[in-house]
C-alpha cells in the first residue's frame, strides 16, 4: 500500500514570496489534515478535509494561508505571502473516516525556510 | 481545551536501558491516546495508542497504559536499543473528532 505522497521535500523562498505544497492522500481515505510542525513543538492541525469539504478550519491563518482539496482526493496548501514564522515542517496526513480511534497516516513532510 | 504536556528531553540512554518519557493530558470526555515516532528522515508513524482506560497499548516492546485516574499514558520500554533513537510524540484525539493534538516530542538517543 503507498502511503501519503508529499511534494516538494524541501524549499526555501524569502519573505513576502508565495509557496505551494501538494499531498496525494493514501488511497480510499476521505480525511485529509494538514499540520504545522515549528522546530521543538508538537503537530498542529492546520486544516481538516472530509472528501473535498472542510471540517476545521479554525487554526488556519486565513489572511494567508488557504487550502483546496477540489476532488476529493490529493490537496494542496498555500502560503501568500510567507513571514519568517510560517518556516516550519508542513505535515500532510490521512485516514478512513468514522472509526473510533482510527489511525492517521503521516507523509514524510515539506521542510519550509523562509528567509 | 485539550492538550498533552510532555517530558522534555532530550534523552540519553545506553543500550539495553529502562526507557520512561512521561506524558500527561488535558481533555474533557473520553479522549483515545497515542504514541507516534518520527524516525530520523521519516514521516510520523503510529508506535501504539489506547481508546479507553486502564487500556494498555504495546507494539516492538514498547508499552503505555491509559491511567484515567492520573491523566497519564506513559511510554516504557524495558530495553532499549539504538535502533529506537528517534522522536516521540504523545498525543490525543478527543472524543467524536479525528485531529489530534501533540505533545512536543522527547528525543530519545541510545548510545551502544
Amino acid at each position: 500500500e503507498a502511503g501519503v505522497a508529499q511534494s516538494p521535500r524541501y524549499k526555501i523562498i524569502e519573505k513576502r514570496q508565495s509557496v505551494a505544497f501538494w499531498c496525494n492522500p493514501i488511497s480510499g481515505h476521505a480525511t485529509l489534515y494538514w499540520y504545522q510542525q515549528i522546530l521543538g513543538q508538537g503537530p498542529k492541525l492546520l486544516i481538516q478535509f472530509q472528501n473535498n469539504g472542510v471540517v476545521d478550519d479554525s487554526q488556519l491563518p486565513k489572511d494567508r494561508f488557504s487550502a483546496e482539496r477540489l476532488k476529493g482526493v490529493d490537496s494542496t496548501l498555500k502560503i501568500q505571502p510567507a513571514k519568517l514564522e510560517d518556516s516550519a515542517v508542513y505535515l500532510c496526513a490521512s485516514s478512513s473516516p468514522g472509526n473510533w480511534g482510527t489511525e492517521a497516516f503521516f507523509g514524510q513532510g515539506t521542510r519550509l525556510t523562509v528567509v | 481545551g485539550n492538550s498533552v504536556t510532555q517530558m522534555e528531553g532530550p534523552v540519553t540512554l545506553s543500550e539495553e536501558a529502562f526507557l520512561t518519557i512521561n506524558c500527561t493530558y488535558t481533555a474533557t470526555g473520553y479522549p483515545s491516546l497515542f504514541w507516534y515516532v518520527q524516525y530520523p528522515g521519516e514521516g510520523l508513524q503510529l508506535l501504539l495508542k489506547a481508546t479507553k482506560a486502564d487500556d494498555k497499548g504495546s507494539n516492538k516492546g514498547f508499552e503505555a497504559t491509559y491511567r484515567k485516574e492520573t491523566t497519564s499514558f506513559h511510554l516504557e520500554k524495558g530495553s532499549v536499543q539504538v535502533s529506537d533513537s528517534a522522536v516521540y510524540f504523545c498525543a490525543l484525539r478527543k472524543t467524536g473528532a479525528n485531529n489530534l493534538f501533540f505533545g512536543t516530542g522527547t528525543r530519545l538517543t541510545v548510545i551502544p
